[in-house]
């Protein structure tokens, strides 16, 4: 079965420092990895994801996120942290069901607080 | 960019009520959709698999009674809570995926959610 783990529940960044968020997968082949974004009382917007090529992923709002195989890590970075990142932001796992993931595997979330 | 629309956004109702949560896709077809829950402060949960013309995938733990799903168009999938009680208050959240662009790896595309509140 597939898992991912999410092991800072909450981190504490100033603005515009860097960003860094943890994730790390469980799953028997080649996954499909996604991160997405909360904010409080809303659904999920996506920020980025990976399924094959290149292991760098750049996404939405200047994230980029990392696949390391031998790691199996999928750390979301952002050089610069804007107030308005602050959010929930949950790293999810797919299985490829032959053209998209099926219904996905979500980690426990990272809460993101800036600090002014 | 692909919409999901879930409607209602909030419903509060009565022990024992059944209620019915709508999940769209606006501009695009679905012949899957997702169903999952959000417990407070909780990560989200798989619940079931909507298949457009077929019955629902249920994961291990949810209850199909209890739960029911109903995926009749390629553009509408409803859950139905059943005679439901305060332990189903929860944020249901839906996602579809585009099945004219599935050949080029489309995520899933997720609805705003919807808060069921059983008092």
């Amino acid at each position: 079965a597939q898992s991912v783990t999410q092991p800072d529940i909450h981190i504490t960044v100033s603005e515009g420092a860097s960003l860094e968020l943890r994730c790390n997968y469980s799953y028997g082949a080649t996954p499909y990895l996604f991160w997405y974004v909360q904010s409080p009382g809303q659904g999920l917007q996506l920020l980025l994801k990976y399924f094959s090529g290149d292991t760098l992923v750049q996404g939405i709002k200047g994230f980029e996120a990392e696949f390391k195989r031998s790691q199996s890590s999928f750390n979301l970075r952002k050089p610069s942290v804007h107030w308005s990142d602050a959010a929930e932001y949950f790293c999810a796992v797919g299985a490829n069901s032959g053209g998209g993931a099926d219904g996905l595997t979500f980690g426990k979330g990272t809460h993101l607080i800036i600090q002014p | 960019g692909a919409v999901v629309s879930q409607h209602p956004s909030r419903v509060i109702c009565k022990s024992g009520t059944s209620v019915k949560i709508e999940c769209r896709s606006l501009d695009f077809q679905a012949t899957t959709m997702f169903w999952y829950r959000q417990f407070p402060k909780k990560s989200l949960m798989l619940m079931a698999t909507s298949n457009e013309g077929s019955k629902a995938t249920y994961e291990q733990g949810v209850e199909k009674d209890k739960f029911l799903i109903n995926h009749a168009s390629l553009t509408l999938s409803t859950l139905t809570v059943t005679s439901a009680h305060p332990e189903d208050s929860s944020f249901y959240i839906c996602s579809a995926r585009d099945i004219l662009r599935a050949g080029s790896n489309q995520p899933q595309h997720f609805g705003d959610g919807t808060r069921l509140s059983i008092l």
